[in-house]
């Protein structure tokens, strides 16, 4: 099924530790964006790349680096994991004007 | 710049009841407009979207949403509620021809639908 990949579902990191959350998509999107989503805040764009070599800073981005040396890929590293960094992470391809299309997330708990 | 504004955190309906989810928008441009719905543990599901055609928009499940200019808002809505329509719903503004750093979510409505 067409659509965007996230992997792992679920990771529990020790403070300190570094860590690479996934992202594929297979619908040969320019645009591909993390977002976290913490209770009461919506999301929070934390990268975002607009296509194959190029990414950018969001709104929250201390503490994430991202590449994309693939259209269908854009993985996203904790470096150094902090409490703080507990959250629900979501990666999404698509349009910003048409519509996005989102992964079902990776719930991460910094402990 | 631009906000968006979701006025209500929490609408309980019942069964079988009109929707109204309201959303009020800011933006120095003329916007793109978003309505997503995500269920618990899933991520996010597009419902409609507003880019400058028509003012009504019809979205998936029956929903649809009026883009009203003048008072600056974009209130999803559906005419009789359905167990499965409890989720939370959120509204996102966009300038037309944006970047993806431009996306601004609001801060979400959790839609309780009682038997």
């Amino acid at each position: 099924n067409a659509g965007v990949t996230q992997t792992p579902k679920f990771q529990v990191l020790k403070t300190g530790q570094s860590m690479t959350l996934q992202c594929a998509q297979d619908m040969n999107h320019e645009y591909m964006s993390w977002y976290r989503q913490d209770p009461g805040m919506g999301l929070r764009l934390i990268h975002y790349s607009v296509g194959a070599g190029i990414t950018d800073q969001g709104e929250v981005p201390n503490g994430y680096n991202v590449s994309r040396s693939t259209t269908e890929d854009f993985p996203l590293r904790l470096l150094s994991a902090a409490p703080s960094q507990t959250s629900v992470y979501f990666c999404a391809s698509g349009r910003p004007t048409l519509g996005y299309t989102f992964g079902s997330g990776t719930r991460l708990t910094v402990v | 710049a631009q906000s968006v504004t979701q006025l209500d955190s929490h609408v309980s309906v019942s069964e079988g009841t009109p929707v109204l989810l309201r959303c009020n928008y800011s933006s120095s441009y003329s916007p793109s407009l978003f309505w997503y719905v995500q269920h618990p543990n899933k991520g996010l599901q597009l419902l409609l979207k507003y880019t400058s055609a028509a003012t009504l928009v019809k979205g998936i499940n029956g929903f649809e949403a009026e883009f009203k200019k003048s008072e600056t808002s974009f209130h999803l809505t559906k005419p009789s509620a359905h167990m499965s329509d409890a989720a939370e719903y959120f509204c996102v503004v966009t300038p037309p021809r944006s970047s993806a750093r431009q996306l601004t979510f609001g801060s979400g409505t959790q839609l309780t639908v009682l038997p």
